[in-house]
């Protein structure tokens, strides 16, 4: 199996602000997914994150307020920028351990006043 | 494009009885399909991982089936306790996609002691 430390576990934020997530995996994996979690709605991908290359973005959901990095086979960190209220979720990272059984992190539960 | 029902949305039972949580999916080209729980606020925990070619997985108290030709899936739970109160969630990998999730909107199960 794999560990995912994602941190912060929650944060309150103002608007216009912006606040990076950062997620580490104990273990070198492809790919590492990005999740969103609206108030009382389920799971929607916000991209996929593949180290060397550009994330890839789910219809959407756009790079200039959801940057995301992947400097390593272990880490990737998501950036909500210019966050408004709307954007008050919880955002979750993903991995796929031997390319079927996924795994995620605590979630970061975000709040926008 | 892939859609995960779930129903019901919640379920409320006393605490010793089984149950069975219900999961349908639209395309049967999947590559796998995996049961999570997520307790409020918080990250998902898999709980069973049930591989296309698989017809069911059994961990403890809880047994999912898969019925991938009729695109079902049940978790079912036996002798529930109140420790199993949450959100349980199904997801599907399709095939040939980039091994990204689709999520049911999940069952809030609450055990009453």
């Amino acid at each position: 199996s794999a560990v995912i430390s994602q941190k912060p576990s929650r944060d309150i934020c103002q608007r216009g602000t912006s606040l990076t997530i950062q997620c580490q995996v104990d273990s070198q994996v492809t790919m590492m997914f990005w999740y969103r979690q609206q108030p009382g709605q389920s799971l929607t991908l916000i991209a996929t994150a593949n180290q060397g290359s550009e994330a890839t973005y789910e219809s959407g959901f756009v790079i200039d307020k959801f940057p995301i990095s992947r400097p390593n086979l272990t880490f990737s960190t998501l950036t909500v920028s210019n966050m408004s209220p709307e954007d008050s979720s919880i955002y979750l990272c993903s991995v796929n351990w031997g390319n079927t059984e996924a795994f995620f992190g605590q979630g970061t539960r975000l709040t926008v006043v | 494009k892939q859609e995960v029902t779930q129903i019901p949305a919640a379920l409320s039972v006393p605490e010793g009885e089984n149950l069975v949580l219900n999961c349908s999916f639209t395309d049967s080209a999947i590559y796998n399909l995996q049961w999570f729980r997520q307790d409020p606020g918080k990250g998902l925990t898999s709980l069973l991982l049930i591989q296309s070619s698989q017809r069911e997985q059994t961990s403890g108290r809880l047994n999912a089936s898969l019925d991938k030709s009729s695109g079902r899936s049940t978790l079912y739970i036996a002798a529930s306790q109140p420790g199993d109160s949450a959100t349980y969630l199904c997801a599907v990998i399709s095939s040939g996609s980039a091994r990204q999730l689709t999520f049911g909107s999940g069952t809030q199960l609450t055990v009453l002691p």
